[in-house]
This record gives structure tokens, sequence and C-alpha cells, in this order.
């Protein structure tokens, strides 16, 4: 059963400081890791697929990166405007789609 | 403009009564996706559709139900037999070369 494990669950940060989002997954062969952005009351609004270890994205203030176990969401000098909840997913095998419970970023002016 | 619609944004119903929540594309997608998104975790897959005239139960299915006569509609039923079906309720497509999907902007069922 793939799996996918968001941390943390929530994130208060100052406008300007940098920091990370994880998501740890297990899945039986690897489709895609995907990043969603979701702001309150919206639809999840698709950032990226990340499809092998070592693979970097990029746009804007954030980028994503991609290991063997796990992906990082690096948000570079955030803004009040990045702030919502970032969304992980896997598709391995099975084809279907499993999410983690996502990380909400809030963004202090 | 493409993109994935859904109607209305939010739904009022009374117990015992069958709602049908309206998902339209026009995004030539083959795949369409329900989800359903409660406080606290994760999206949570009550049906799937990789193409017309099929579809599969995800991992909450009992107490609804789909249809998929047409490629950009895939309309969902939630019934009086879904225990708990306050939800915010998400469909999303995907087309058949990647493995990203698109999502629209969701209903918000309040059952009472």
């Amino acid at each position: 059963e793939d799996q996918v494990t968001q941390s943390p669950e929530a994130l208060r940060l100052q406008e300007g400081e940098s920091s990370s989002l994880n998501c740890s997954y297990t899945v039986s062969g690897l489709r895609g890791l995907f990043w969603y952005r979701q702001d309150p009351g919206k639809g999840p609004e698709f950032l990226f697929t990340l499809y092998s270890a070592g693979e970097e994205k990029e746009k804007e203030r954030l980028k994503a990166t991609l290991t063997k176990k796990e992906s990082f969401l690096h948000i570079t000098a955030p803004k009040p405007e990045d702030s919502a909840t970032y969304l992980c997913a896997v598709t391995g095998g099975s084809y279907i789609p499993t999410f983690g419970r996502g990380t909400s970023l809030i963004v202090h002016p | 403009d493409g993109g994935i619609t859904q109607s209305p944004k939010y739904l009022f119903r009374k117990e015992g009564q069958n709602v049908t929540l309206s998902c339209e594309q026009n995004l030539n997608h083959d795949a369409m996706y329900w989800y359903r998104q409660d406080p606290g975790q994760g999206l949570r897959l009550i049906y799937y559709s990789q193409i017309v005239n099929d579809f599969q139960k995800g991992d909450i299915a009992e107490g609804y139900s789909v249809s998929r006569e047409k490629k950009e509609s895939f309309p969902l039923t939630v019934t009086s037999a879904q225990k708990n079906p306050t939800a915010f309720y998400l469909c999303a497509s995907r087309n058949g070369q990647s493995w990203e999907q698109y999502f629209g902007p969701g209903t918000r069922l309040t059952v009472t």
C-alpha cells in the first residue's frame, strides 16, 4: 500500500524566512510525485511533478526536490501570498494517487 | 478557457435525500476522479473513471454512485446510504500522457 506522510502539519513563517516542507513516501513503482497548492475553500492547484530521485523543479519562490524516500518543497523568501496548504501525492504501480494530509503554511508580513 | 467546473459551489440537503454533484471538463482528458476532503484528512478517493462507460470504486465508495456516459462529464450521486455526507467534494481529471491531476473548484455539501 502506498503511503505519504507530510510534515510539519502546520508552519508559521515571517515574510522572507526561508524553510522547507517534507513529504515522506513509500510506493511500489513510482510513476510520479506531485505537489499541489490549495487555498481555503478551493480545489488544489498543480505545482510540480517529479519522476525520479535527483530531479528538481522550480517555480518562482518554490523549489521541489526528490530522493528515493522523500521530497522537499523549499520556499525561499516567502511572501504572505504563499500562505496556503501544500499537498503531496504519489502515484505508483496501482495507477491511483495517494495524498498526504498536507502542510498548512502561514506567512506573516 | 479549458478547465474543470463543479456545480453548485454550496449545496444543502436534508438527511435521507439523494443529491447529485456535477463535474464537467473541457480538457479532453480521459480519466476523471472524485475525492472527498474532510478537515485534517488527506483527499480520499471515492470513484474514478479511466474511460467513458467504465468506472471503478475507490477507497470510500459506499453510499456513492457515479456514471460516465460522456467524456466531459462525471456526476457523483451522494445517496441516503452515505452515513456522513457532509464534506468538501473535489473532482479531478488527468490526460493519458501524464500522471498529474487537475482539480475543479469543489462543492461543499452540508446535510442536516
